[in-house]
């Protein structure tokens, strides 16, 4: 199947600094992509959708000032925490719809990323 | 919020099959079934999904009732690599995301 891949895998950061986190599909384009937070011991929560060439749409909750999301090419898109804390410390997963292998629904994700605070 | 139950979690003896009921009384007639599942610390992976008909693939089969209110994911012969968060899904096709209930914990155990 297509293939998602995030980078960094793990990041470990000071509290005030900011990280940011690279989802790039491999082998598709994707037009659309959607960013995942998970707590530990808790399901995956949406974020955020985001759209190749225009502003991302926030989930009710998140605060965009503070996970800014660009989508400037078709194979990737970055969230960038901003001024983290250690309440932003969690497992972030981005996932896309390869358009190619038809209307099928399918989102494919990748391995995740952990944040962690100090 | 999901729209669906599913129980928090199951066992099942490895080269058992496991099968994983998620009860979705509410879905509409244009939403499929998907599962997914998602090993400790890793992105979900894609296991199946359906619309009315039964589906088959190498990974599972996915039972759908055919007032469409309840479904079964069953892997036919379960290995200790089974263990993890089973995710029963519905959803709209494409272009939409896609919104994680709490899942089944399957534990295989030899």
């Amino acid at each position: 199947g297509a293939v998602v891949s995030q980078h960094p895998s793990r990041v470990i950061c000071k509290s005030g600094t900011s990280v940011k986190i690279e989802c790039r599909s491999l082998d598709f384009q994707a037009t659309t992509m959607f960013w995942y937070r998970q707590f530990p011991k808790q399901s995956l929560m949406l974020m955020a959708t985001s759209n190749e060439g225009s502003k991302a749409t926030y989930e009710q909750g998140v605060e965009k000032d503070k996970f800014l999301i660009n989508h400037a090419s078709l194979t990737l898109s970055t969230l960038t925490v901003t001024s983290a804390h250690p309440e932003d410390s969690s497992f972030y997963i981005c996932s896309a719809r390869d358009p190619a292998v038809g209307d099928t629904g399918e989102l494919f994700f990748g391995e995740g990323s952990r944040l962690t605070v100090l | 919020d999901a729209k669906t139950t599913q129980p928090p979690s199951m066992d099942c003896a490895e080269g058992r099959a496991a099968n994983l009921p998620c009860n979705h009384s509410t879905i509409s007639g244009n939403e499929y079934v998907y599962w997914y599942r998602q090993i400790h610390s890793q992105g979900p992976q894609y296991i199946i999904h359906g619309l009315k008909n039964n589906e088959t693939n190498e990974m599972a089969s996915l039972i759908i009732t055919e007032d469409r209110k309840s479904s079964t994911l069953i892997l036919p012969h379960a290995t200790l690599r089974d263990t993890a968060v089973y995710y029963c899904i519905v959803s709209f096709q494409a272009g939409t995301a896609l919104i994680f209930g709490k899942g089944t914990t399957l534990s295989v155990s030899s």
